[in-house]
């Protein structure tokens, strides 16, 4: 089944602890990206990237770090996360340039809640 | 840069009735225009899809958009809403020379009453 899976799905975490919220997509997909969702404010695209070894800063990508080593996985690092930092994370992917295909393959989302 | 309106945060219509959701968008040229639906507890899932052509596409689940460029519009329709259309709905822009970026409207939570 052609799928995009994060984890951890739910997270608590406490200021400053390092955290990593892997994405893997079994779909060849080269592009890839992490959104947060806030209410109010739909969808803002974090970081992206277009294959591996090449990234790209979204519109808010602040307080985050990415690597694209394999074509399959494509993480999100919170160095030192913050409160600010509490939202829903999505992950993304997608054979081809989004307006070719207009199809972003979504994971189901991780929730991440900082103290 | 591109940008999105989604005017109402939330929708109540019922069972059997008919829905339009409203999307404006701001762009200088035509942009490519998408609505995606998130039930809860799930990631998004895309509805449908306006590049060029017939301004009137069709999606699934019974669903389709108008694409007005003189309103800069892209409505979702649905003549008849079933309990299970329950969710939320994103309209979202991308431009050829804003790269793999889709922009997304803020949302608009649909309730069904039976």
């Amino acid at each position: 089944e052609a799928q995009v899976t994060q984890n951890p799905r739910y997270l608590i975490t406490v200021t400053g602890k390092k955290l990593t919220v892997t994405c893997s997509q079994n779909m060849n997909h080269e592009y890839m990206s992490w959104y947060r969702q806030d209410p109010g404010l739909g969808l803002r695209q974090i970081y992206y990237s277009m294959n591996v070894e090449v990234t790209d800063k979204g519109d808010v990508p602040e307080g985050y770090k990415v690597s694209r080593k394999e074509k399959r996985n494509f993480p999100l690092i919170l160095e030192s996360p913050s409160p600010n930092q509490t939202s829903l994370y999505f992950c993304a992917s997608s054979s081809a340039l989004v307006w070719n295909t207009g199809e972003l393959f979504f994971g189901e989302g991780s929730r991440l809640t900082v103290l | 840069a591109q940008s999105v309106t989604q005017p109402d945060i939330h929708i109540t219509v019922s069972e059997g009735a008919s829905l339009e959701l409203r999307c404006n968008y701001s762009y200088g040229a035509t942009p490519y225009l998408f609505w995606y639906v998130q039930s809860p507890g799930q990631g998004l899932q895309l509805l449908l899809k306006y590049f060029s052509g017939d301004t009137l596409v069709q999606g699934i689940k019974g669903f389709e958009a108008e694409f007005k460029r003189s309103q800069s519009s892209f409505n979702l329709r649905k003549p008849s809403v079933h309990w299970s259309d329950a969710a939320e709905y994103f309209c979202a822009v991308g431009a050829l020379e804003y790269g793999n970026k889709l922009v997304f409207g803020a949302g608009t939570i649909l309730r069904v009453k039976s």
